[in-house]
């Protein structure tokens, strides 16, 4: 029979808008943050990062924004093109200064032409 | 830079042979992990290693699982037996350093098949 899989929430944005993808973390005590980007077949890869002593980041049409009073974390990414089209994670480092990150269930951009 | 390497890309076995999956990770990287991939589970880690020695296995599934890194520039996960439930893609990542060891690099990942 059919297996039951995640349901990861989608976002579908037109071509050019800006997108905005957000993420609730789990851990107060985490202070480094992450955003992945994973393309169909690939591994995924590192977007952009914050520590929690700032607040916004900017890069290349991208910014992440951190509130951690709320423990939200979002990624905004500007004039959105085809190739962006993929599942976003964020990630957390938890407590413990351990090296290991937590990432959440993801976000699936689809951009529409 | 190469990047992180795995191999094979794909692999179909049958159940109850043994699996070994390899993992070149970026040069003067400290830090390796070992994820597994779902669509039940998401992203899942399994073991990871700092300078060659596991730090943490939690994540192992079982005692079918487990993970070497004999050297710096190469590390292994071995199922053995596989189980059609191990059917997945498994990550390889790696990381530099005290500051930067959360910013890892993944692989292209390893598409196993068990039947």
């Amino acid at each position: 029979g059919e297996s039951v899989g995640l349901h990861l929430p989608t976002l579908s944005v037109q071509e050019g808008d800006n997108s905005i993808i957000n993420c609730a973390y789990s851990n107060s005590a985490s202070d480094y943050f992450i955003w992945y980007k994973q393309e169909s077949g690939k591994g995924p890869q590192f977007i952009i990062d914050i520590r929690s002593n700032m607040d916004k980041r900017q890069g290349q049409r991208v910014t992440v924004l951190l509130n951690k009073t709320v423990k939200h974390l979002s990624l905004q990414i500007a004039a959105t093109q085809p190739g962006d089209s993929a599942v976003y994670f964020c990630a957390e480092n938890g407590s413990g200064n351990t090296g290991k990150l937590i990432f959440g269930q993801g976000t699936t951009l689809q951009v529409k032409p | 830079d190469a990047g992180v390497i795995q191999s094979p890309r794909h692999e179909v076995t049958e159940m109850g042979q043994e699996v070994t999956l390899r993992c070149k990770p970026i040069s003067g990287h400290d830090y390796l992990f070992w994820y597994r991939q779902t669509m039940m589970r998401g992203l899942e880690l399994l073991i990871y290693f700092n300078n060659n020695v596991p730090i943490d296995d939690s994540g192992m599934p079982e005692d079918r699982f487990s993970a070497k890194m004999p050297n710096a520039s190469f590390s292994t996960l071995k199922i053995q037996p596989s189980e059609p439930r191990d059917s997945a893609v498994y990550f390889c990542a790696s990381s530099r350093g005290q500051t930067r060891k959360y910013e890892q690099y993944f692989g292209p990942g390893t598409r196993l098949t068990v039947t």
